[in-house]
């Protein structure tokens, strides 16, 4: 079946370390977003990629790096300039060439600081 | 740039009774695409019902149907004959149809209503 995967599903961070959380899909989507979930906040867009090689910054791209090498992974670097990263985060698809098509969104990642 | 606002942190219903969320956003663009999503305690995003700006009908998808006023710019979700499986988070999004410089294809979201359904 065809969907998004992320992976962990939970995480934790200590002090000054970098994490990936990795998002995997397998529906030939060529858009790929990384958003953030905190409780009252709904979700923030941190970064959004339309084509390999190419990305751009959302809102709270600060402390957080992106790679697109693969038209099927987007992984997310939480680095140690994120100075609260405790957050859960959703990783989404979806087509280029029909804007009206939803979202597929991942199960998430559950970030969490020791 | 646009923005979604959801007006009520929470709301309440009785089983099989009405409910209806509020979604207003501010946007100067003529066609865009509006969403209802759906996050229950799984955290799973679901899609509830979707609605384009160019159309004039509302939008309808089983005991879900929404009330599109463009000139408004509001985007309510009615959810008929309530069910406990309605409990969650709903989210409204809002996304461009046009593709220019700087993020039209980033779905912007509200702040998101959380539904209790009381038995």
């Amino acid at each position: 079946d065809g969907g998004i995967t992320q992976s962990p599903k939970y995480l934790f961070r200590k002090e000054g370390q970098n994490v990936t959380l990795s998002c995997e899909q397998n529906l030939n989507h060529d858009a790929m977003y990384w958003y953030r979930q905190d409780p009252g906040q709904g979700l923030r867009l941190i970064y959004y990629s339309q084509i390999v090689n190419d990305f751009q910054k959302g809102d709270i791209a600060e402390g957080y790096s992106v790679s697109r090498e693969k038209k099927e992974s987007f992984p997310l670097t939480v680095t140690s300039a994120q100075k609260n990263p405790t957050a859960f985060y959703l990783c989404a698809s979806s087509r280029t060439d029909r804007r009206n098509e939803k979202l597929f969104f991942g199960s998430g990642t559950q970030l969490s600081v020791l | 740039a646009q923005t979604v606002t959801q007006s009520q942190p929470e709301m309440s219903v009785q089983e099989a009774e009405t409910v209806t969320l509020s979604c207003t956003y501010d946007t100067s663009e003529s066609d865009y695409y509006l969403f209802w999503y759906k996050q229950p305690p799984s955290r799973q995003m679901i899609l509830v019902i979707r609605q384009e700006a160019y159309k004039q009908q509302n939008a309808t998808e089983n005991r879900f149907s929404v009330n599109f006023q463009k000139a408004a710019k509001s985007f309510s979700l009615k959810i008929s004959d309530s069910q406990l499986g309605d409990a969650a988070m709903y989210f409204c999004a809002y996304r461009s149809s046009f593709i220019t410089q700087g993020g039209s294809e980033k779905l912007v979201f509200g702040k998101g209503t959380k539904l209790t359904v009381n038995p």
